[in-house]
């Protein structure tokens, strides 16, 4: 069973930075692509950014393309989300996301972790 | 971008009703292998987004066969055929052809 563990969300001043993580168990993860979607307070949901198995094919939404990167540590079965130049507009809960079959397809989801940006 | 707009925004249902949610987006959802990725998710309170639907009719595992998908083109509906108290939360569509990959605004169930 997929199994998706979020971390590393807080409360950050705007300008900084945050690096969140997710561990996944119960499935191959360098097989797989992984991904990032985020959810304002009382909002809908967005899309930020995919990346492969091998983490040659990785794209971002352009909300946060040259701010944010997406990188994986199949070692250790984790994903993870470096955040920089935050900005208030970022304060969301972001979720890991996967799919064992096709990423697109969105099957897998962790719990989300909070992050807030706020002076 | 795709633009996916829901309707209606809000649904009232009675327990035991139907319930139908409309999903159409700004461009059609064929991709270039002939899959149409279109996906339907319930998010209830509290909780993280749950797929109930993928490639707009394949049902997930587990979900309630009270639950189906259909469409084709820029033109999609989930329907529930007789709502249940735990149907109650927020049904949002997403389209994963066309990169951003978009989600609609969401559609909020609730209780009569």
């Amino acid at each position: 069973q997929v199994h998706l563990v979020e971390s590393g969300g807080g409360l950050v001043k705007p300008g900084g930075s945050l690096r969140l993580s997710c561990a996944a168990s119960g499935f191959t993860f360098s097989d797989n692509y992984m991904a990032w979607i985020r959810q304002a307070p009382g909002k809908g949901l967005e899309w930020l950014s995919y990346i492969d198995g091998t983490s040659s094919d990785t794209n971002y939404a352009d909300s946060v393309r040259g701010r944010f990167t997406i990188s994986r540590d199949n070692a250790q079965n984790s994903l993870y989300l470096q955040m920089n130049s935050l900005r208030v507009e970022d304060t969301a809960v972001y979720y890991c996301v996967g799919d064992v079959s096709q990423i697109r397809n969105a099957g897998d989801w962790g719990q989300g972790t909070l992050v807030t940006v706020s002076s | 971008d795709v633009m996916m707009t829901q309707s209606p925004l809000s649904l009232p249902v009675t327990l035991g009703q139907p319930a139908s949610i409309s999903c159409r987006s700004s461009q059609g959802l064929v991709y270039e292998d002939g899959s149409t990725f279109l996906s339907w998710f319930q998010q209830r309170p509290g909780q993280s987004p749950r797929r109930l639907i993928y490639k707009v009719s394949n049902r997930d595992s587990g979900v309630p066969d009270r639950f189906s998908g259909s469409g084709s083109g820029t033109d999609f509906t989930l329907k529930i055929s007789r709502v249940e108290a735990e149907d109650v939360g927020v049904y949002y569509c997403m389209q994963a052809t066309h990169w951003p990959w978009t989600f609609g605004q969401g559609t909020k169930v609730d209780i009569k």
